[in-house]
């Protein structure tokens, strides 16, 4: 089977970091992707990691460590544009699919 | 523009009366896939398709047909829809026969079955 499991709410404050964890156990492993979605709309692509490390694309950061099935998503500098949830899903071998998680809504506060 | 698009946007429709919500993408990709999306369950996909006249079931395929004619087009067909379809959906679209690390989303149809 599989499974992703993320927090479900999250509140951080305009300017500070916040991680957002995933875990995951899935029967193989090919890749971990992060979305961004707002509210109302459709989910567009933050970030991919298929080895173990950090991958850095401007105030986004995204960690994964297959070993211990976990991956974060650090955002920096939040903005209150950056309130939206977070989608965790991952790649498994063999599948032509993404398995999502249910999402983490954050929230930007002033 | 390279877009996913899908129409209708919005449909309240009645139990049993056939549907089919339609998916264009303009930017050449062959692998293309329906999402429907309910609160605490998340994303899960219904269909994909890798090419032209080759689809294959998702995690929650019961209910819904999908054709793949033409490269460009993925609509998702509901014979007899029923109320517990009733949910937003996404058309999605990526570079390749096989689902990239970068989905194009298409806007999302949300439906209601009464």
């Amino acid at each position: 089977g599989q499974n992703i499991d993320q927090p479900t709410e999250m509140t951080a404050t305009e300017g500070a970091i916040v991680q957002i964890n995933c875990t995951y156990q899935t029967s193989g492993f090919n890749g971990l992707f992060w979305y961004q979605q707002h509210a109302g709309e459709a989910p567009t692509f933050l970030s991919y990691n298929v080895l173990d490390g950090l991958e850095e694309k401007g105030r986004f950061s995204s960690f994964l460590s297959r070993s211990k099935g976990y991956s974060y998503l650090l955002l920096k500098e939040l903005q209150m544009k950056d309130s939206a949830s977070y989608l965790c899903a991952v790649k498994r071998t063999g599948a032509n699919n993404l398995f999502f998680g249910t999402g983490t809504r954050l929230t930007v506060i002033p | 523009e390279a877009q996913v698009t899908q129409n209708p946007r919005y449909l309240i429709t009645v139990t049993g009366k056939k549907l089919t919500v339609t998916c264009s993408q303009n930017m050449n990709h062959e692998y293309m896939s329906w999402y429907r999306q309910d609160p605490g369950l998340g994303l899960r996909q219904i269909y994909y398709s890798m090419n032209v006249e080759v689809t294959d079931k998702g995690d929650v395929p019961e209910g819904y047909k999908v054709s793949r004619k033409e490269k460009r087009n993925f609509p998702l067909i509901l014979e007899s829809p029923s109320p517990n379809q009733t949910s937003l959906y996404f058309c999605a679209s990526s570079p390749g026969t096989v689902v990239s690390y970068e989905q194009y989303f298409g806007p999302g149809t949300r439906l209601t079955v009464t």
